[in-house]
């Protein structure tokens, strides 16, 4: 069926890196643009990063430019976040999003159940 | 970057009735790229209204959504049990696509 599948979170220390991967099915991957989006624990949801349907076109939230890196592999219909320099106030839920069409400015249809990143020492 | 501000924080109702949400930008929605989503708690968030107006697959027609410019309002028109959750505006038509702060309708 049509779902997002979220992996790769857990407890990692301040100042590392960890990488997220999101497993799309169902749907023609290739054709639409694919977001990030966490929660900190009891709070709002926050927009992280977007990338276009062929990975062309990547913007990003200030709070994470620089430190993080989205990317796509559509022959593995797999959307990654690479996340550096990690900092406690990136302790949340991420969750990966589909876009309605192949870029960036279009609603959020199709959301993952999301994976817990955690950074504490 | 817009900001989107949304009140009220809590709206306390009843079963039944009608409840109005507000979400107010900073600057101008372009091409009113203005979506609202419901989250209820543990799960993932789940899309509304899309483009001002527009229900999406599945959605009760008692969900409405309205505005211009800079004001939007998501209405529902009699409450259901299922309807007490979080619900977030967020703006895509220029990057960052910024959320607001989300308001919590609790039953009275």
């Amino acid at each position: 069926q049509v779902q997002l599948v979220e992996s790769g979170g857990g407890v990692v220390q301040p100042g590392r890196s960890l990488r997220l991967s999101c497993a799309a099915s169902g749907f023609t991957f290739n054709s639409y643009g694919m977001h990030w989006v966490r929660q900190a624990p009891g709070k709002g949801l926050e927009w992280v990063a977007v990338i276009s349907y062929d990975g062309t076109n990547k913007y990003y939230a200030d709070s994470v430019k620089g430190r993080f890196t989205i990317s796509r592999d559509n022959s593995k219909n797999t959307l990654y976040l690479q996340m550096n320099s990690l900092g406690a106030e990136d302790t949340a839920v991420y969750y990966c999003a589909k876009a309605s069409c192949s870029g960036g400015s279009c609603p959020l249809f199709l959301w993952g159940q999301g994976t817990l990143v955690t950074v504490s020492s | 970057e817009i900001v989107l501000t949304q009140s009220p924080g809590t709206l306390s109702l009843s079963p039944g009735e009608r409840a109005t949400l507000s979400c107010r930008a900073s600057q101008s929605v372009s091409s009113s790229y203005l979506a609202w989503y419901q989250q209820k708690p543990g799960q993932a968030p789940r899309l509304l209204i899309y483009g001002v107006s527009s229900r999406a697959t599945g959605i009760p027609d008692r969900f409405s959504g309205s505005g211009s410019g800079t004001d939007f309002t998501l209405t529902i028109s009699r409450l259901e049990p299922e309807d007490f959750a979080v619900y977030y505006c967020q703006q895509y038509g220029s990057s960052p696509y910024t959320f607001g702060q989300g308001t919590q309708l609790e039953i009275k």
